[in-house]
């Protein structure tokens, strides 16, 4: 079964500075991740996503990961923090099954807070 | 464009009384579902979700139960609410061959 690992349940950074939200994930068959946003009483944003090919992946709001199979990791990364980045964020993995399921498994979530 | 409904919004509701959830999407057919809960503090649990009209998986075990009458509607449901019933109720939408799944904003439960 596939599991997701978030380092840090939180995270402070200073408006300008490198955001970097670590994830870690085991899976038993080549992963497809993503990576959620959440701010507060709202439904989960796609950030970005690799599923294959290259594996660095840009997505929205200025957020990249990078795919990195032998650290079996997917961490995010910007390179300068907004005030408007702070919420809470959730890297995935899917577990596609038989019949079509395809489900996710959740990271338990980090949320960033951005200072001045 | 696809777009994703939930309602209500937000939900008090006393021990012991029924409760249903309803999500729709639209823009898209034969959609999987999925019913998540989130509780104060903690990740997302995968409660229920659904291939198909009348297709239910089960997740977890609890107080709580699906079903999809229509192919774009999906209901979470209880006949007797509990407090740990309490939390953030997110619905979302898939489609193959696509792989990641598509919120909707959200309902929050709160069990008095």
């Amino acid at each position: 079964a596939q599991s997701v690992t978030q380092l840090g349940s939180h995270v402070s950074v200073s408006e300008g500075a490198l955001v970097l939200l670590r994830c870690n994930y085991s899976s038993s068959v080549p992963p497809y991740l993503f990576w959620y946003v959440q701010y507060p009483n709202q439904g989960l944003q796609l950030l970005l996503k690799y599923t294959t090919g290259a594996t660095l992946v840009k997505g929205i709001n200025g957020f990249e990961a990078e795919f990195k199979k032998s650290e079996t990791s997917f961490h995010l990364t910007k390179p300068s923090a907004h005030m408007s980045d702070a919420a809470e964020y959730f890297c995935a993995v899917s577990d596609l099954e038989e019949g079509g399921g395809n489900k996710l498994t959740f990271g338990t979530g980090t949320q960033l807070k951005v200072e001045l | 464009s696809q777009t994703i409904h939930q309602w209500p919004a937000t939900l008090v509701q006393p021990v012991g009384s029924p409760l249903s959830l309803e999500c729709t999407v639209e823009g898209t057919s034969n959609p999987n579902l999925y019913w998540y809960r989130q509780a104060a503090g903690r990740g997302l649990q995968l409660l229920f979700y659904s291939v198909g009209i009348g297709q239910i998986s089960s997740e977890v075990p609890q107080n709580l139960s699906a079903s999809r009458p229509q192919d774009r509607q999906f209901i979470l449901s209880s006949k007797k609410l509990l407090l740990s019933d309490s939390g953030f109720y997110l619905c979302a939408w898939t489609q193959g061959p696509l792989y990641e799944q598509y919120f909707g904003p959200g309902t929050r439960l709160t069990v008095t």
